[in-house]
């Protein structure tokens, strides 16, 4: 059973560019969340997707956004890229219920110069 | 919103010693408190959660204790051993969404 996989592993962007960010969450989950985790720092939550509708929302601009698709898996967009979004991009999913246990990926880390 | 303090930054101990490490928490209505392990390079692992109807919970080296009141929970690590050298996260969540980490704790165990 494959765990949550996420593309690209590594990237190299420059400021002002856009970028793709992909994930495919657990096997039987249907919600997925991002969070970015800079250096030395704890993830923070960026938002959560559910149904394909974004459920919550962290504290990002709209810069950041996001989507789902029917089969539950995910893409996060960031546009207009600036140095500080520089981090690891981390997708989680989960199941719907009272369970609760996020499964992380092992992230997309982003350079930006 | 939801804030989330974690101490101490930084904790070396000896192989075989316990490691404690804390956190409190701004929400009162927070009812879900994970602790990741995270080793360099790799991803956040889920080693153990607590929620708010339950007051502490073991499994094997690892417990957590909650203190709804004082809105504190801690993380005790016995007999450390050098493989649980990496970096401790807590969080807090409302019904099991949007999880609020910590700052982290490098705990560093020497042989």
């Amino acid at each position: 059973d494959a765990g949550v996989t996420q593309s690209p592993t590594h990237l190299i962007k420059t400021r002002g560019q856009q970028v793709t960010l992909r994930c495919s969450p657990k096997s039987g989950h249907d919600t997925v969340s991002w969070y970015q985790q800079a250096l030395g720092q704890g993830p923070q939550f960026i938002f959560q997707y559910y149904e394909e509708e974004e459920r919550q929302r962290g504290n990002f601009p709209d810069r950041f956004s996001g989507h789902q698709f029917p089969n539950y898996s995910s893409e996060l967009n960031v546009n207009a890229l600036l140095l500080g979004d520089s981090a690891l991009y981390l997708c989680a999913s989960s199941w719907d219920s009272t369970t609760g246990e996020l499964f992380f990926g092992e992230g997309s880390r982003l350079t930006v110069l | 919103g939801e804030n989330v303090e974690q101490h101490p930054s930084t904790l070396s101990v000896q192989e075989g010693d316990s490691a404690v490490i804390k956190c409190t928490y701004s929400d009162s209505a927070s009812n879900y408190f994970p602790w990741y392990k995270q080793e360099l390079g790799k991803r956040p692992q889920l080693i153990i959660d607590i929620r708010s109807n339950v007051g502490e919970k073991k499994d094997q080296r690892i417990a957590v204790t909650l203190n709804k009141t004082a809105k504190h929970f801690s993380l005790h690590i016995t007999e450390t051993q050098p493989e649980d050298s990496a970096v401790y996260f807590c969080a807090a969540s409302k019904g099991f969404q949007k999880l609020v980490f910590g700052t982290g704790t490098r705990l560093l165990v020497s042989p």
